[in-house]
């Protein structure tokens, strides 16, 4: 099955340092999406990107949705402590398994101030 | 304003007592799904509902049950939770099947 490899595991910066994390995937998606789960809560959602080659913002966030629509990369820049938490990817291609959003397995922030 | 409510936000259940957590949307959403997390692992999908039609998941254990009364309740019934049971539990919504889902703050289950 479609399987998502996201990276960096984890990390740990310091207050005001930028941040980049991807994702890829051995098959091609239609969506990808971004988002952010802080301890005992559900993920909120970052960044939706819909087409290949889109460069999405949010804020200090930047998305964007590789040429390939194989991969996808998360930005985030001059990083403060409430950036701490756990981001996923996730894509779908709405293909055989109807609802179906495969997840990478996170990565977690850690920043130090 | 909350959008994906679920009640409990923590639950706690005996080994083999049935539990049910609750999940409401305001969004008018046509899917809803259920999610099992465990910790320091991804979310899973469970089951999903498109409008009344259930939608399992090949792996999904016979011990998990859903029901849909109506657009706004999703339920989510452990018939005889298990130790391996005990994880986050995690309902989204959606607009229709391609849409981004939308997920709730989630069910912390605790099986003694």
């Amino acid at each position: 099955g479609q399987q998502l490899n996201q990276s960096p595991q984890s990390m740990f910066i310091q207050e005001g340092e930028d941040v980049s994390m991807n994702c890829t995937s051995s098959s091609i998606f239609n969506t990808w999406l971004w988002y952010k789960q802080d301890p005992g809560e559900g993920p909120v959602l970052l960044i939706a990107l819909y087409k290949a080659g889109e460069l999405t913002s949010n804020g200090r966030l930047t998305a964007q949705f590789g040429i390939t629509r194989k991969d996808s990369f998360l930005n985030i820049s001059a990083s403060i402590p409430s950036d701490v938490g756990i981001y996923f990817c996730a894509g779908s291609d709405y293909g055989g398994s109807q609802g179906n959003l495969i997840f990478g397995k996170g990565t977690k922030l850690s920043v130090k101030p | 304003d909350a959008m994906v409510i679920q009640n409990p936000r923590y639950q706690v259940t005996q080994f083999g007592k049935p539990v049910t957590l609750s999940c409401s949307q305001t969004l008018n959403h046509n899917v809803m799904y259920w999610y099992q997390q465990k910790s320091s692992q991804a979310p899973k999908l469970l089951f999903h509902y498109y409008d009344k039609d259930f939608n399992n998941e090949a792996d999904t254990p016979d011990n998990f049950q859903s029901r849909r009364p109506n657009t706004s309740f999703c339920f989510l019934d452990i018939r005889s939770p298990g130790l391996g049971d005990a994880a986050m539990y995690l309902c989204a919504t959606s607009r229709d099947i391609t849409d981004t889902q939308y997920f709730g703050p989630g069910t912390r289950l605790t099986v003694l």
